[in-house]
């Protein structure tokens, strides 16, 4: 049974970077079918995609947070992660890391597996 | 972006309902829709994806349907575990979008 499992501090100050990991068990993050997301859910509002990264270290991030979002994946230690820089405290948000299936070759899928989420707040 | 958008936003149920939830895509996304369950404190569940495919393990009484813009959840005979709030969630493009949710209360 695959397994994600989020990490990180659960609070940042302001104009500072957040940085979380997920940790992926009972599978390889570096399965060529897979995609990685991170999603977020901010208080009191819906899901919001921020991006996925493949095992080979390519990446598709949200234009809505593109300008400050890094991810990177470490295929020894079966993890993923995310920065995200200069936050706010609307990036305050639980922050949820989810395994993609495609449905076929490169395409289109669905997050089969997530992570239970870990809370991030932006405060100083 | 493609906007989705959820109908209604809360609805209340007795156990033993059938209930309907809606889900209209801001453009055609042919059947590229998927639906999950959302519990408090827990990890989002996939409960049926391609609009229509009851993902492994789901019980049957969850049920999908619909293509292009708008789609639907169908809950047959409401379950006291199945009180939850309820996504639906385009892949047709990045980003990828959610609905707003829908909160499933008790009666």
């Amino acid at each position: 049974q695959v397994q994600l499992q989020e990490s990180g501090p659960g609070l940042v100050k302001p104009s500072q970077t957040l940085s979380l990991t997920c940790t992926v068990s009972g599978g390889s993050i570096s399965s060529s079918t897979h995609y990685w997301s991170w999603i977020r859910q901010r208080p009191g509002k819906g899901l919001e995609w921020i991006g996925y990264i493949y095992f080979s270290g390519s990446t598709n991030y949200n234009p809505s947070l593109k300008s400050r979002v890094t991810m990177s994946v470490d295929t020894s230690k079966n993890h993923f992660s995310l920065k995200v820089t200069s936050v706010t405290a609307a990036d305050t948000a639980v922050y949820y890391c989810a395994r993609e299936t495609p449905l076929y070759t490169n395409s289109p899928g669905f997050f089969d597996y997530w992570g239970q989420g870990t809370l991030v707040t932006v405060s100083s | 972006d493609i906007q989705m958008t959820q109908s209604p936003s809360s609805l209340s149920a007795s156990v033993g309902d059938r209930v309907t939830i809606t889900c209209r895509a801001g453009q055609h996304i042919r059947n590229i829709l998927n639906w999950y369950q959302h519990k408090p404190g827990k990890a989002p569940k996939l409960l049926i994806y391609s609009a229509s495919t009851l993902q492994s393990g789901v019980p049957s009484r969850f049920s999908g349907s619909g293509s292009g813009t708008d789609f639907t959840l169908t809950i047959s005979s409401l379950q006291p575990e199945d009180f939850a709030t309820y996504y639906c969630q385009q892949s047709y493009t990045t980003p990828y979008t959610f609905g707003q949710g829908t909160e499933v209360e008790i009666k």
